[in-house]
């Protein structure tokens, strides 16, 4: 079955410091969606990512979908408290309707 | 708050006891998601709903759960002869129609079951 790997799987940085979470999917994915799920909430939607090779950008956040579909990744420039949380890509295969959300990294900032 | 609305937000039960949960989604939504999902994990993908139609089931779904969405509105998934195995969180997400899973999910904030 399909399985979306990510990692690291928990990180802690500096406030200031940047930030990078990985997403590997074992099979080619139609879109991926990204996450953040803060201490005690809900997932919330950040951004989706359809294209081979597409990148994105929301203020300090970038997004990258990988040239084969298969994986995305995340990155934070100079990291904030507010960030904190974890952070989860969830990949969808063609054909199918289910999203299938990746392990999550948890991301710690210390002020 | 428009948002997804999930009842109740706590639920503690003795091993063997059913349980029903209430997910209202966001009024224009015609899609509706469930997931479990338990400590440290991602959510995990229950059952999805188009309208009233439960169109897929994950393998995660054994005989003892049940979901229905009988008006196209709200949903209700239960789970009969609960097992501590069932103690997670279930979240219910919402969203509107267009390409197949292209579509954000709005997440409701959750029911947190504890069996004991």
């Amino acid at each position: 079955g399909q399985q979306v790997m990510q990692i690291p799987q928990y990180q802690h940085v500096q406030e200031g410091e940047d930030f990078t979470t990985y997403c590997n999917s074992s099979t080619t994915l139609s879109n991926i969606q990204w996450y953040k799920q803060r201490p005690g909430g809900h997932p919330v939607f950040l951004i989706q990512l359809v294209k081979s090779g597409e990148v994105k950008k929301q203020k300090r956040l970038t997004f990258q979908f990988g040239e084969a579909k298969k994986n995305s990744s995340l990155h934070i420039t100079a990291t904030q408290t507010t960030d904190v949380g974890t952070y989860f890509c969830a990949g969808r295969r063609p054909g199918a309707n289910n999203l299938f959300f990746g392990t999550g990294t948890r991301l710690t900032v210390i002020p | 708050d428009t948002g997804v609305s999930q009842d109740p937000r706590h639920k503690i039960t003795k091993r063997g006891q059913n349980v029903t949960f209430r997910c209202d989604p966001i009024s224009e939504h015609n899609r509706l998601y469930w997931y479990r999902q338990t400590l440290g994990q991602g959510p995990e993908f229950l059952t999805y709903f188009q309208n009233e139609a439960q169109l897929e089931k994950s393998r995660l779904l054994s005989d003892r759960f049940s979901a229905e969405r009988p008006k196209g509105s709200f949903s209700t998934l239960e789970i009969q002869r609960t097992e501590q195995g069932d103690s997670a969180m279930y979240l219910c997400a919402s969203s509107l129609e267009g390409e197949q899973g292209k579509q954000p999910q709005h997440f409701g904030d959750g029911t947190r079951l504890s069996i004991l």
